[in-house]
């Protein structure tokens, strides 16, 4: 059964605090993600990447980071938080583009920033 | 605007009847997923597609490259049914979903 796992599912966080959301795939998938996702935007593409040491920028890139230390772990990096940022973060996991193969999603990370 | 739009946004349906969703792209796409975001906010996939037909139970979409959309057909709707419905493109760019409600 693939497996994504998303770490902390909820997190309060102070504004200019850093706040790392971690996720690991037990897929062996080369590609990891990350979305946020609000109300009215659906999901929207933040980082991605195809492999350990690569990192991407996405659709929405500016206040985030991330990190692809092993292909199993995947790291979004908040490194001074905004309320704007509140939200509601998922991590994916892919196999190649065109390949048949589909996302498999966390639970999902909520972080609320006050 | 959106690359991936979606339609209708919201919708209700009497339990058993059909329905269907769409998703046109304003950008080039190889391939479409539709998911599945239940009440409870999980993820859940339900087809990744190339140009073509593919069917699950009640479920059954459908792909046009050339034309830029998807659709999502929903047949004889079940309560479990409910919920939002995103379609995504490579590089897995999402549609704004469409929030489905089952009533009884």
């Amino acid at each position: 059964e693939a497996a994504v796992t998303q770490s902390p599912r909820n997190k309060v966080a102070v504004t200019g605090g850093k706040v790392t959301l971690s996720c690991n795939q037990t897929n062996n998938h080369n590609n990891m993600y990350w979305y946020r996702q609000d109300t009215g935007h659906g999901l929207r593409l933040i980082h991605y990447s195809y492999g350990a040491g690569s990192t991407e920028k996405g659709d929405i890139p500016d206040g985030y980071k991330a990190s692809r230390p092993s292909q199993e772990n995947f790291s979004l990096i908040l490194e001074l938080a905004t309320p704007s940022q509140t939200s509601v973060y998922f991590c994916a996991s892919g196999a190649e583009q065109n390949s048949g193969n589909t996302l498999y999603f966390g639970e999902g990370s909520r972080l609320i920033v006050v | 605007g959106d690359k991936v739009k979606q339609s209708p946004s919201a919708l209700s349906l009497q339990e058993g009847t059909n329905s269907a969703l769409r998703c046109n792209f304003s950008i080039a796409a190889t391939t479409v997923q539709w998911f599945l975001q239940n009440p409870r906010g999980s993820l859940i996939n339900l087809f990744y597609l190339v140009p073509g037909t593919k069917e699950n139970g009640r479920l059954k979409s459908a792909f046009d490259s050339k034309e830029s959309y998807s659709t999502l057909h929903i047949r004889d709707a079940q309560l479990e049914d409910s919920g939002t419905y995103f379609c995504a493109v490579p590089k897995v760019v999402f549609g704004t979903g469409t929030r489905l409600q089952v009533l009884p």
